[in-house]
């Protein structure tokens, strides 16, 4: 069985910039979480998304949003990026609640 | 709100046995968990346990439980050098999980 795949593994940007994110959970997960890691922050809850709707949702701003499609795939997006957004970005992927959460590798994004 | 603490730094002896510990706020969360992360990777969840329980034991990895105290500890039998990482605790408030800031072991051959 394949495991959670995020595209890109990096990412170099430009303040101002806008990026999208990617990440395929397991097959037959419905559920997609969104994490931010950072050395000052540590590991943060950005939102979650089963059946294409955002189910709960962390404290960031509205430059951070996602959509999740009708196979399960999500997508996040940061709009008008500051340094402070390079992190690497993580999705988790569960069956239906976030009880068993599995990680993919992540994306690095370095904002410059 | 919620809350999970972990001490930052662990070094053991290879072979020795390793205890990362962990105490959390929550006292509704239902389930506990440890998480494994080396160096430019993701997270591996390494292993769970659910709240009513006091013990877990997969191969060399034994979960404890207190939850008068809230304190969960993890315990590595013969600790190997693959063994270094850092190691996540994280609690489930029923919407996300909430993580503790990491423990570095560190295996000395």
């Amino acid at each position: 069985k394949a495991g959670v795949t995020q595209t890109p593994r990096y990412l170099i940007k430009t303040r101002g910039q806008q990026v999208t994110l990617s990440c395929s959970p397991i097959s037959g997960h419905r559920s997609v979480s969104w994490y931010q890691q950072t050395p000052g922050q540590g590991l943060q809850f950005l939102f979650e998304y089963f059946s294409e709707t955002q189910r709960n949702k962390g404290n960031f701003p509205g430059r951070f949003s996602g959509r999740q499609f009708s196979n399960s795939r999500s997508e996040m997006n940061v709009s008008t990026l500051e340094l402070g957004d390079s992190a690497l970005y993580l999705c988790a992927s569960s069956l239906y609640r976030v009880t068993e959460a599995f990680f993919g590798q992540g994306t690095r994004l370095t904002v410059v | 709100g919620e809350d999970v603490e972990q001490s930052l730094f662990l070094s053991v002896r290879e072979g020795d046995s390793s205890v990362i510990n962990c105490t959390y706020t929550d006292s509704s969360s239902t389930y506990l968990y440890w998480y494994k992360q080396e160096p430019g990777a993701g997270l591996q969840l390494l292993t769970y346990i659910f709240s009513n329980m006091d013990m877990k034991q997969d191969q060399r990895l034994t979960v404890l439980l207190n939850k008068k105290d809230k304190h969960l500890s993890l315990r590595i039998a013969d600790t190997q050098t693959g063994d270094s990482a850092i190691y996540f605790c994280a609690e489930n408030d029923g919407n996300k999980l909430v993580f503790g800031a990491g423990t570095i072991l560190r295996v000395k051959s």
